[in-house]
């Protein structure tokens, strides 16, 4: 049975950092690119970040580039998002998410293929306020 | 960026019904699109992939369809246990489309 059990979250301060961990199980985690989606209290979805199954590329959300960072360590089934410069905005459930194909942006079409996430964790909350 | 729209925000309709709701693209993206449902309280899960490819699992009652711009979730008959949220999908989200039964 596939599990994806997510932990990490908590309650920071603004400008904070944090770092969340996904531990996987059941499947052969180093096959598949995995994801973070989160989703602010009463709002939609919102993808957060991608890392291919061996871990060359990643793709971030505008949002989130360059305060977040996605990792895998195969050895451990695990995957992380680091989190610096945390802001009220950053506030969700966050949830790990297992990609069913693999997701590639193509630059000669401009979208992306394969986006289909198959399983998701139960989420963990990350509340940024002072 | 792709920008996905949904229609409707809310639908209400009887159990039994027919419903659709509609995904617009804000350029092609061919069938690249999933949808998902999401029950309150609960992590969201795939419907369908590729635009029109049925996840396992999923009741057949639920079928997708499109291509480029413009994509369909239907549910033949619409069942009290669909009473959720569904998304689409292309990479990012769309913003959601609330299913309550009448």
């Amino acid at each position: 049975e596939v599990q994806l059990v997510e932990s990490g979250g908590g309650l920071v301060q603004p400008g904070g950092s944090l770092r969340l961990s996904c531990a996987a199980s059941g499947f052969t985690f180093r096959s598949y690119g995995m994801n973070w989606v989160r989703q602010a209290p009463g709002k939609g979805l919102e993808w957060v970040s991608y890392i291919s199954s061996g871990g060359t590329t990643m793709y971030y959300a505008d949002s989130v580039k360059g305060r977040f960072t996605i990792s895998r360590d195969i050895a451990k089934s695990s995957l992380y998002l680091h989190m610096n410069t945390l802001r009220g905005e950053d506030t969700a459930v966050y949830f790990c998410v297992r990609d069913l194909m693999g997701t590639f942006y193509d630059p000669l079409t401009g979208y992306y293929k394969g986006a289909y996430f198959d399983y998701w964790g139960q989420g963990t909350l990350v509340t940024v306020s002072s | 960026d792709i920008q996905l729209t949904q229609s409707p925000s809310f639908l209400s309709a009887s159990v039994g019904d027919r419903v659709t709701i509609t995904c617009r693209a804000s350029q092609g993206i061919s069938s690249f699109l999933a949808w998902y449902q999401q029950k309150p309280g609960k992590a969201p899960k795939l419907l369908i992939y590729a635009a029109s490819t049925l996840q396992r699992g999923v009741p057949s009652r639920f079928s997708g369809g499109g291509s480029g711009t413009e994509f369909t979730l239907t549910i033949i008959s619409l069942q009290p246990e669909d009473v959720a949220t569904y998304y689409c999908q292309q990479l990012t989200f769309g913003p959601g489309t609330k299913v309550e039964i009448k």
